[in-house]
Order: structure tokens, then sequence, then C-alpha cells
């Protein structure tokens, strides 16, 4: 399977402030998806990032809050922009290696926004 | 409807127990299911995979998926206190195009010593 490093792991930020999260894998990987856990719940799909092409976005998110970046089939950025306090959740890159595969997790990012 | 759902738990069981969790799913035309194992703070692992129906047995772990009634379950035998974990059930919702995974809120299991 893939192995995925994620970073930062955690960050504490001030409301008002944009973090962008990276998303590295140690292959080639056909899609890329970003999920929101908040606190207590189950994982949320954000978008999934496209090589090449702009990021497709599940309802409730939107490119101005959450840009994302996907420059090769290696690499991912999601940032979270002008914070608040609800914004603090764990953000999970994912992959998938092709069709009907599995799909494996980074390590998430642990974001609290005060 | 939700289109993934479990029971929250928590479920309960003593060491050594089978450990029975399940998942229903909207979706007929839903066509990869997964179960992922999740410790608290951490990322989910994924520890059983199933697209047929029928059961597939990986060590401890039995998955079981019944597409006419659209319900996936995961047994765990001889289950341990390191067990003890939040088990997300993960489905391919059969839209066309769509590869990401619909993920149940996840059922919290404890194993007793």
């Amino acid at each position: 399977s893939a192995v995925i490093s994620q970073k930062p792991s955690r960050d504490i930020c001030q409301r008002g402030t944009s973090l962008t999260i990276q998303c590295q894998v140690d292959s080639q990987v056909t899609m890329m998806f970003w999920y929101r856990q908040q606190p207590g719940q189950s994982l949320t799909l954000i978008a999934t990032a496209n090589q090449g092409s702009e990021a497709t976005y599940e309802s409730g998110f939107v490119i101005d809050k959450f840009p994302i970046s996907r420059p090769n089939l290696t690499f991912s950025t999601l940032t979270v922009s002008n914070m608040s306090p609800e914004d603090s959740s764990i953000y999970l890159c994912s992959v998938d290696e092709g069709a009907g595969t599995e799909a494996f997790f980074g390590q998430g990012t642990r974001l609290t926004v005060v | 409807q939700k289109e993934v759902e479990q029971n929250s738990g928590p479920l309960s069981v003593p060491e050594g127990a089978i450990a029975s969790l399940n998942c229903t799913y909207s979706d007929r035309g839903s066509q990869s299911f997964f179960w992922y194992r999740q410790y608290s703070g951490k990322s989910p692992e994924l520890i059983m995979s199933i697209y047929s129906n029928g059961d597939k047995e990986d060590g401890r772990f039995t998955a079981q998926l019944n597409k006419a009634s659209q319900y996936v379950s995961l047994l765990i035998r001889d289950s341990q206190p390191s067990d003890s974990a939040t088990y997300l059930c993960a489905v391919n919702i059969g839209r066309t195009g769509r590869r990401a995974l619909t993920f149940g809120s996840g059922t919290r299991l404890q194993v007793q010593p």
C-alpha cells in the first residue's frame, strides 16, 4: 500500500488566519481525497483532488474556504482559509490506487482554532 | 436516511468473545465495502475490504456482505482489549465516476479484560 505523509501533524492557529496542509505519497496515485473529522464525528469528504484540474468539492464545501492544489500524482495541499473555531477538526488525506482498490489514510492533521 | 448507518454503541464484549459489528447502506449500486479501525486520536486504519457477497476471513476478522439486504458486517473473534476502538464502515457509493468513500458514524467497541 502507498505510504502517505501528512504535515503538519497538529497546529493551533488564530482565528482569521489560514493553514496549508501537505500530503505526500511515496508512489503515483490516481485519486487523492481530503476528509474532515469533527470532534466525535465520522469522516466527511471535503473534495477530490484532481491532478491537472480543479478539485471537485462536496456539497457544503467551497473552493474559497478550502482551496486545494494537486500539482502532480504524488502531492496535494489543502488550505483552510480565514479560520474560525468551527474549523477545529482533524483533516485527513486519503489515496487509492485505482477503481475498486482500497483507500488508505495519512496520519491526519489535528487543527485547533483559537 | 443516512447513506451508511451504524449503531454508535458502545458495544461492550468480554475478552475472548466474538464482537459483531453491523452496517447498512442505502445505495444498491455500491460495489466496494471497507472496515476501518480508529483508535482515539489516530487516523483510520484499514482492516478489511469486501467486494462480493459472502464471507471474507483474515485472521480473527471476518467481513460478511449481503448486497440483497444492503448489509455488511464485521466479526472479531477472540476479542482482545487492544481491539477496543471505533470501527468505521465505509462504502463506495455507486455514483458514476465517484471513488471517494462514504463513512458511517462508527461503532465504539469496548473489550473488557
